[in-house]
């Protein structure tokens, strides 16, 4: 029944690993995004992709790499892992990227690093 | 530049009375939307309402209403008969109909509803 899934909902990692998130939406829209929200709360985009092509690319790091296997899965991978990447990702999708159709987000992964 | 702005950080509300948040908006397209957000203790986030540039009504969902003023550029929220599950975050958010698909949000309200 879920919209949009992310897995982990919490990961804890030290500084320099690799960690990934995945997100899945089972609504059967074209397009999928992910958010940023720092510790006070402030929401940011930092890519997103429509049918499996990247459209924004919000100059994040290049340690930062999304993947989308297909149109319901956009997972991200993050390499040498920062304090400052510590947040929470969302995951969201809408219908599709052109027009001003809402998008639906996903429970969020709240990422620890130490 | 697209800018959102909600200059109230927190805000109190009595139990059954009505609220309403702040937005206001910065935008040189002539098509866009405009969104509201709730994102509870819980965190994950709830689209509540959405108004589009050219619809001459103010949006409403069950409790919400969205107060739109084009030419004051401003979206407040509305949420009528307060209770206390509406104790939350609240993020205004915007998005231009052009080539540029992202939501840009406000630093958000968190509302209290006191019993």
């Amino acid at each position: 029944d879920t919209a949009v899934s992310q897995t982990p909902k919490y990961l804890v990692t030290q500084m320099g690993n690799d960690k990934s998130i995945k997100c899945e939406q089972n609504l059967g829209h074209d397009t999928m995004y992910w958010y940023k929200q720092d510790s006070k709360k402030f929401l940011k985009i930092m890519f997103s992709y429509n049918n499996k092509e990247l459209i924004i690319n919000e100059t994040v790091p290049n340690r930062f790499s999304p993947k989308s296997p297909d149109k319901a899965h956009l997972n991200l991978h993050i390499n040498s892992l920062e304090l400052g990447d510590s947040a929470v990702y969302f995951c969201a999708s809408s219908q599709a990227a052109g027009g001003l159709y809402e998008q639906y987000f996903g429970p969020g992964t709240r990422l620890t690093v130490t | 530049a697209q800018k959102i702005t909600q200059t109230q950080p927190g805000m109190f509300v009595q139990e059954k009375e009505a609220v309403t948040l702040d937005c206001t908006y910065d935008t040189s397209d002539q098509s866009y939307g405009l969104f509201w957000y709730k994102q509870p203790s819980s965190g994950e986030m709830i689209f509540l309402i959405y108004q589009g540039s050219y619809d001459e009504q103010n949006a409403t969902e069950g409790r919400y209403s969205l107060n739109f003023q084009k030419a004051r550029k401003s979206a407040n929220l509305v949420i009528s008969a307060s209770q206390l599950g509406d104790s939350a975050m609240y993020f205004c958010a915007m998005r231009e109909a052009d080539s540029s698909y992202k939501l840009i949000f406000g630093s958000g309200t968190r509302l209290l509803v006191r019993p």
